[in-house]
């Protein structure tokens, strides 16, 4: 099955460590996203990549690092600069929109919930 | 003021009941539309995709757009338990454009 995954699931930081969040899609989508979700405050965009070697900062990326290697994975890695790590982190991906496929609709994973302890 | 506004709820309604979900918003380009579902500790997941102004019903579900009141609704007749979960509206400009979402609003039907 064509999906997107996400790991670990749940993972606990110390304050000053560097965490990486992994995520793999095999749906042979050219764009990738992460988002941050908080309570009442819906999902905000922290990076995304159009094509492979190149990414682009959303609107909230201070203190997450990001690569793209490979087509199919989109690590995050949140690093101790990060204030107020403790969130849910969704990885997404979609074609890249184009007259003819229309708007780009996300796929998104399942999730990681990181705590800072 | 954010771009999209969304009731956050939480709401609860007994089963059977139509369920109105609304998001407003500020820019009159969106010209895109969407609703999420996301049930808890999983991600969201695209129920309706709308492009410009109308309505659009798949099954039980009914998305509506009017773009003169800059405002979008999600109506679920005759809801169930498994409808519970969050929904939440998002739209772009372009189509290549960046996704806004709105806060989310949290579904609870009773049996």
């Amino acid at each position: 099955d064509g999906g997107i995954t996400q790991s670990p699931k749940y993972l606990f930081r110390k304050e000053g460590q560097n965490v990486t969040l992994s995520c793999e899609q095999n749906l042979n989508h050219d764009a990738m996203y992460w988002y941050r979700q908080d309570p009442g405050q819906g999902l905000r965009l922290i990076y995304y990549s159009q094509i492979v070697n190149d990414f682009q900062k959303g609107d909230i990326a201070e203190g997450y690092s990001v690569s793209r290697e490979k087509k199919e994975s989109f690590p995050l890695t949140v690093t101790s600069a990060q204030k107020n790590p403790t969130a849910f982190y969704l990885c997404a991906s979609s074609m890249v929109a184009t007259p003819r496929s229309g708007a780009n609709v996300l796929t998104f994973g399942a999730g990681s919930r990181l705590t800072v302890l | 003021q954010k771009e999209v506004e969304q009731d956050p709820g939480p709401l609860s309604v007994p089963e059977g009941a139509i369920v109105s979900l609304n998001c407003t918003y500020s820019n009159s380009a969106f010209q895109y539309f969407m609703w999420y579902r996301q049930y808890s500790r999983k991600g969201p997941e695209l129920l309706m995709y709308t492009y410009s102004s109308g309505n659009k019903e798949d099954g039980r579900f009914t998305a509506q757009v009017d773009k003169s009141s800059k405002y979008i609704s999600l109506f679920i007749r005759d809801s169930q338990p498994s409808d519970s979960a969050t929904y939440l509206c998002a739209m772009k400009y372009n189509q290549g454009g960046k996704l806004i979402f709105g806060q989310g609003t949290e579904l609870s039907v009773k049996p």
